[in-house]
């Protein structure tokens, strides 16, 4: 029983390449999250969705679009991939927007080439 | 911006307790202090948080100083599962995490 899941674990494609990464919570939160974590192990949020709606977009480039079509399920698409954005990419959810616990999905490694 | 220093690393003989320090000494009146750590190859996990007053659960206690400028978690009786990163944050506000910034942590190795 899998609290938070993430589809691939590991994907590996070239430059320019289009690809998603999936995630699904199966524990009723409203808030989820995306966080990246690169070469150097910082992890940093990059987009946060309470009840589909987006209320944290850092500073992230175009090129990552989430998409939530419902509050289970929150994707990441990424377009032109580059080589910079190989890293390791964490799903997370909460209760709500005030929770002060995140659960963290076992994390996606995007090896970009 | 993590707004917090640890150590960059610890080690603790098994079946003791790790104390893992960390220092924020710009916390604000409002922010409260969490502890997540990253086992090797998986996500971070949420350990304790609190406010100003010790906190203990299943897992850790959390010990404030009276002025909140520094904490220091406590893993009562470590084991080798303990080994992992520790991260000491900041929360900017009283309402939740949302924007957890996690800063470099501790690496802390459990010695058996």
């Amino acid at each position: 029983d899998t609290a938070v899941s993430q589809t691939p674990k590991y994907l590996v494609t070239q430059m320019g390449n289009d690809k998603s990464i999936k995630c699904e919570q199966n524990l009723g939160h409203d808030t989820m999250y995306w966080y990246k974590q690169d070469s150097k192990k910082f992890l940093k949020i990059m987009f946060s969705y309470n009840n589909k709606e987006l209320i944290i977009n850092e500073t992230v480039p175009n090129r990552f679009s989430p998409k939530s079509p419902d509050k289970a399920h929150l994707n990441l698409h990424i377009n032109s991939l580059e080589l910079g954005d190989s890293a390791v990419y964490f799903c997370a959810s909460s209760r709500s927007r005030d929770s002060y616990e995140q659960y963290f999905g076992p994390g996606t490694r995007l090896t970009v080439t | 911006d993590a707004k917090t220093t640890q150590p960059t690393s610890m080690d603790c003989a098994e079946g003791r307790a790790a104390n893992l320090p960390c220092n924020h000494s710009t916390i604000s009146g409002n922010e409260y202090v969490y502890w997540y750590r990253q086992i090797h190859s998986q996500g971070p996990q949420y350990i304790i948080h609190g406010l100003k007053n010790n906190e203990t659960n299943e897992m850790a206690s959390l010990i404030i100083t009276e002025d909140r400028k520094s904490s220091t978690l406590i893993l009562p009786h470590a084991t080798l599962r303990d080994t992992a990163v520790y991260y000491c944050i900041v929360s900017p506000t009283n309402f939740g995490n949302e924007k957890l910034t996690f800063g470099t942590g501790t690496r802390l190795t459990i010695i058996p």
